[in-house]
């Protein structure tokens, strides 16, 4: 299994410019979701997904879209980008499980730089 | 709303000594908590979990941490620090609500940075 993967690694954008950043798991988990990564401030959760066609906000939702047309792919979206959107971004994935009996993993992550 | 509070944001231990990692969390009902570990330029993985039962959880490379309710703590210790375990480290919680739903809709800290000298 390649576990949760994460494209591209690094990204440079200019204000205002659009780009889609990639998640896809193997596990064939149904919840996925995207978390930003800012320092001092933890990770924090923009959307998630508990199956294909159904996704819901977060803590941090305004700049972003998300669509969920299969169980494996979780793409974010970035419609026009901001220097406040300059982060680190997490995707992750789980079974729908009791907790007791399930586990989050992480993708690699994707540094994201808006100039 | 529920939040994690991590004190320190970087802890200097010398290999070889304890390693003890704070985290409080605000809630009135008790959630589930949970400790990962984030290697340079990697995600994040799970180090333990406090669900429910036994309040002194072990988790990975031989970490553990004991929920203590009194206290609303969920302190990560480990006996002896080795260089390897350098890393940040993120205390997390459930809100309650969504513990038995399967989401792990997690509330995380501001993190701590271990360094480990030799």
């Amino acid at each position: 299994n390649a576990g949760v993967t994460q494209t591209p690694k690094f990204q440079v954008l200019k204000t205002g410019q659009s780009m889609t950043l990639q998640c896809a798991q193997d596990m064939n988990h149904e919840y996925m979701s995207w978390y930003r990564q800012d320092p001092g401030m933890g990770l924090r959760l923009i959307h998630y997904s508990v199956g294909a066609g159904i996704t819901d906000q977060g803590e941090v939702p305004n700049g972003y879209n998300v669509s969920r047309s299969t169980t494996e792919d979780f793409p974010l979206r970035l419609l026009s980008a901001a220097p406040s959107q300059t982060s680190v971004y997490f995707c992750a994935s789980s079974y729908l499980r009791p907790v007791e009996y399930n586990e989050q993993f992480f993708g690699p992550g994707t540094r994201l730089t808006v100039l | 709303a529920q939040s994690v509070t991590q004190l320190g944001s970087h802890v200097s231990v010398s290999e070889g000594a304890l390693v003890l990692l704070r985290c409080n969390y605000s809630s009135s009902v008790p959630p589930y908590l949970f400790w990962y570990v984030q290697y340079p330029n990697q995600g994040l993985q799970l180090l333990l979990k406090y669900t429910t039962g036994a309040t002194l959880v072990k988790g990975i490379n031989g970490f553990e941490a004991e929920f203590k309710k009194s206290e609303t703590s969920f302190h990560l210790t480990k006996p002896s620090a080795h260089m390897s375990d350098a890393a940040e480290y993120f205390c997390a919680v459930s809100p309650p609500g969504y513990m038995n739903t399967g989401f792990q809709k997690l509330v995380f800290g501001t993190g701590t940075r271990l360094l480990v000298s030799p």
